[in-house]
Order: structure tokens, then C-alpha cells, then sequence
């Protein structure tokens, strides 16, 4: 059973990087099966797509936040990434990686979700 | 991009009783949608794909409908594990959208 699992900062500075990395037990990333996704969701909000990548390391990300954003993936430890740069308050919100089937990008396992606070 | 509104955003429930929720595309997305149950201090859970197929493990209770903008989920039969958060998300044109959710509470 696939198993994904967020680690990083729950606290960063309004204007710094956000960086969050996603651990998957259970599946291989290079597997090719599957894209590799982060979503988020603010504080009484629904959830938000931010993008997804590929073992290749293709990736597409939401133009509402294509600026600001960089993913990548490290096959050998098995784990992606996501990087948001220049954080706001706006910014604020429970991150959570999901695999996304490709073709249909239907979300079959989910992260915990981490939550993220940017402070001024 | 698609905008997905759920309605309602709370929907009271007996347990035994069947809840129906529902879930409209700003445009038509096809068969494009899944649910999702997510309950607190749980990983989401997928429960309905291409807007009526079951996921792997989910009871016959659940059942969905629709297509176009216009989609619903049915649970016949509510039991205490159903309650939880239900939201949709269209997976047919970019980037993914959700919708905010509906809270299914018991009664």
C-alpha cells in the first residue's frame, strides 16, 4: 500500500522560500505509473492544485502560481519536491501531496497534509 | 478555469438516512469528476472516479451521477464512518479544480 508522507518547515518568513518534500514508501516514483502532485488548501478555504511532476522530471504547474513556484524529484530516495518562493500570508495553509494517475488525474493517495504558517 | 461550487456546505443527516450532495462546473467537464471523503486526522480518500465508478473498497452505498455541470453523490444508507468532509474535483481540463466540500454531520 503506497504511503506519502510531507516533512518541512511548519513556520516561514513572509518573502522567503517555502520548501516542502513529499517521502513515498509503498510505489516507485520511477515506476512512471503515476504523477507526483502538492495541493494546498488555506484556512477555511477549498483545496488549490498547485502542479505536478514526473519521474522524468516534466512538470506543470498552476498559472496562478507558475512565478513563484519549482518542484523536483529524486528517484534514488524516492521522494519529490515542492519550492514557493517569495511567500505571503496568502500563502498560509495545509500542503499535501497526493499521486495523481496519468491521463486522469485522479488523486488515489494522499499525504497527511502539513500545515504551513508564514509569519511577517 | 472550471470553478466547482458544492452544495450544501453542511448537510444534517440521521444515521440510515441517504444524503445526496451536490457539485456544479462552471462548463462542462464531461464525466471529469472525483470524490473525495476526508475525515479529521485522516489521509483523503478517493471515492468516486469519472463521476460514477466506485474506487477500489468503497461500499455500494456510494453511488454518483451526472455529467455536463451538474453532479451528485448518493449515500443510500448512511453509516457512522460516512460522516466527513465529501469534496469534488474536475480533472478534465487544466489546472485541476475542487470544490469547497460538503460537511456531512450527524443529525
Amino acid at each position: 500500500q503506497v504511503q506519502l508522507q510531507e516533512s518541512g518547515p511548519g513556520l516561514v518568513k513572509s518573502s522567503q522560500t517555502l520548501s516542502l518534500t513529499c517521502s513515498v514508501s509503498g510505489d516507485s516514483i520511477s515506476s512512471g505509473n503515476y504523477y507526483w502532485s502538492w495541493m494546498r488548501q488555506p484556512p477555511g478555504k477549498g483545496l488549490e492544485c498547485i502542479g505536478h511532476i514526473y519521474y522524468t522530471g516534466s512538470s506543470y504547474f498552476n498559472p496562478s502560481l507558475k512565478s513563484r513556484v519549482d518542484m523536483s524529484v529524486d528517484t534514488s530516495s524516492n521522494r519529490f519536491s515542492l519550492r514557493l518562493f517569495s511567500v505571503t500570508a496568502a500563502d498560509t495553509a495545509v500542503y499535501y501531496c497526493a499521486r495523481g494517475g496519468p491521463g486522469t488525474m485522479i488523486f488515489d493517495s494522499w499525504g497527511q497534509g502539513t500545515l504551513v504558517t508564514v509569519s511577517s | 478555469e472550471v470553478v466547482m461550487t458544492q452544495s450544501p456546505a453542511t448537510l444534517s443527516v440521521s444515521p440510515g438516512e441517504r444524503a445526496t450532495l451536490s457539485c456544479r462546473a462552471s462548463q462542462g467537464i464531461s464525466s471529469g469528476l472525483a470524490w473525495y471523503q476526508h475525515k479529521p486526522g485522516q489521509v483523503p480518500r478517493l471515492v468516486m472516479s469519472g463521476a460514477s465508478t466506485r474506487a477500489t473498497g468503497i461500499p455500494a452505498r456510494f453511488s454518483g451521477s451526472g455529467s455536463g455541470t451538474d453532479f451528485t453523490l448518493t449515500i443510500s444508507s448512511l453509516q457512522s464512518e460516512d460522516f466527513a468532509v465529501y469534496f469534488c474535483q474536475q480533472f478534465n481540463s487544466w489546472p485541476l479544480t475542487f470544490g469547497g466540500g460538503t460537511k456531512v454531520e450527524i443529525k
